[in-house]
Parts: structure tokens; sequence; C-alpha cells
């Protein structure tokens, strides 16, 4: 159980668009999701706290011009990187709270989507 | 200080060996604690999963709290070539933060 997907797992863009990332989960529905950010041999950065039905809560320093978050369903997130530049060429995970059974009130991650931004 | 310290590594073991990996952590609001594994260029996968003091086993892996000293393990056992990956703590307090902390993330090498 608790299993989260994402889509695309990679994606190459020109400078200047933007590319929407999909945060799904699977198997349960999740209130509440969350994206990252992570660079080589770095650990993860949260970008957002994604609530399902209200606006995205962003941390500081993150664009939340730049990087869109809608959560319009309990088993759907959407990340959107707008005029994306090559600086926003990152590893992006999302993840999903969930309450299991042995497990308590957690994260579940997604598989993570590959930005490269030419 | 940073809220959870965790040694970057990289650690290398030959396969079979008991693994210890640690975090230390300075906010005494932390109840729950939690390790992940993430191989590379994938998602973290929730391995343990512990609330407040004591242990817990499963399987080859044992997590343990020692929240007098805001010290936490992850032991491997009989490691495998498979473990190769890098694992990180995470944390959160009791007081409805959803946010996890992490820890930097050690990266283990069970050779063959």
């Amino acid at each position: 159980g608790a299993v989260v997907s994402q889509h695309p797992s990679r994606v190459i863009c020109k400078s200047g668009t933007s590319v929407k990332i999909e945060c799904r989960s699977l198997d349960f529905q999740a209130t509440t999701m969350f994206w990252y950010r992570q660079f080589p041999k770095k650990s993860l950065m949260l970008m957002a706290t994604s609530n399902e039905g209200s606006k995205a809560t962003y941390e500081q320093g993150v664009e939340k011009d730049k990087f869109l978050i809608n959560h319009a369903s309990l088993t759907l997130s959407t990340l959107t990187v707008t005029s994306a530049h090559p600086e926003d060429s990152s590893f992006y995970i999302c993840s999903a709270r969930a309450i299991t059974s042995g497990k308590g009130d957690t994260q579940y991650f997604g598989p993570g989507t590959r930005l490269t931004v030419l | 200080q940073k809220e959870v310290e965790q040694d970057p590594g990289p650690l290398s073991v030959p396969e079979g060996a008991i693994v210890s990996l640690n975090c230390t952590y300075s906010n005494s609001a932390f109840q729950y604690f939690m390790w992940y594994r993430q191989y590379s260029r994938k998602g973290p996968e929730l391995l343990m999963y512990t609330y407040s003091s004591g242990n817990k086993e499963d399987g080859r892996f044992t997590a343990q709290v020692d929240k007098s000293s805001k010290y936490i393990s992850l032991f491997i056992r009989d490691s495998q070539p498979s473990d190769s990956a890098t694992y990180l703590c995470a944390m959160k307090d009791q007081g409805g933060s959803e946010k996890l902390v992490f820890g930097k993330g050690m990266k283990l090498t069970v050779n063959p």
C-alpha cells in the first residue's frame, strides 16, 4: 500500500517553456502532498506543502509564481515550473501523507522527475 | 547547529557486514523517527518508522531511538550489495507539523 507515482519521470525542455509534473497517490487518498527538490548528492529540500482544495504553502525562498502547485483532488497534485531556466534543472520529488498500519503517519515518496532545461 | 545531523559518508563495507547508521538531533520535540532508503535517481522509500524511544526490528533492519541522547540508529545485518543506497534519517514532532526534517543522507556501498 501507499504507492505514489510521478509523471513524467524525465523531461527535457527549452529555456522559457513551462513544464507540468504530476504526482498521484495510487491506492490511498492524500489530503496533503509535498514537493521537494534534490540537487546531486544533496538531501531533500522542501519546496511547498500542498493541501487538497486550498492554496499551497511555500517554503521561504521558493517563488510561488514560478513553481505553481495545484492539488485539485485527493489523489493528484501538480507542480508547474513556469518559464523554466537552466538553473531550474533538478530532480523534483513529490510525497503524499498517509497513515498506514505499522508505519504510522508519514510521507510516501514518488519516484521523482528529472528536469533538464536547455 | 542543524536540527538533524547525519554523517554523509560515504561508507563502504564488505558483503555480510553489520552496518550502523546514525543521526543526532537537537529538537527535543521530535517524537517520530524514520529511515528512508534512496537508490540512485529514485525517490526515497520508507524503511522504518518509530515512535518515541525504543527498538524496532524488521527482517535484517533494526531501528533504535535514544531520546535521552537525541540519537537514532539504523542497523543492517548481513548486508547485501542490494543494500547499496543512500540512507536518510527523518523526524517530526508531535505538534501537528506535517513536515519532516531530514538528515543529509549517508551513501552506503556493500561490496560483493
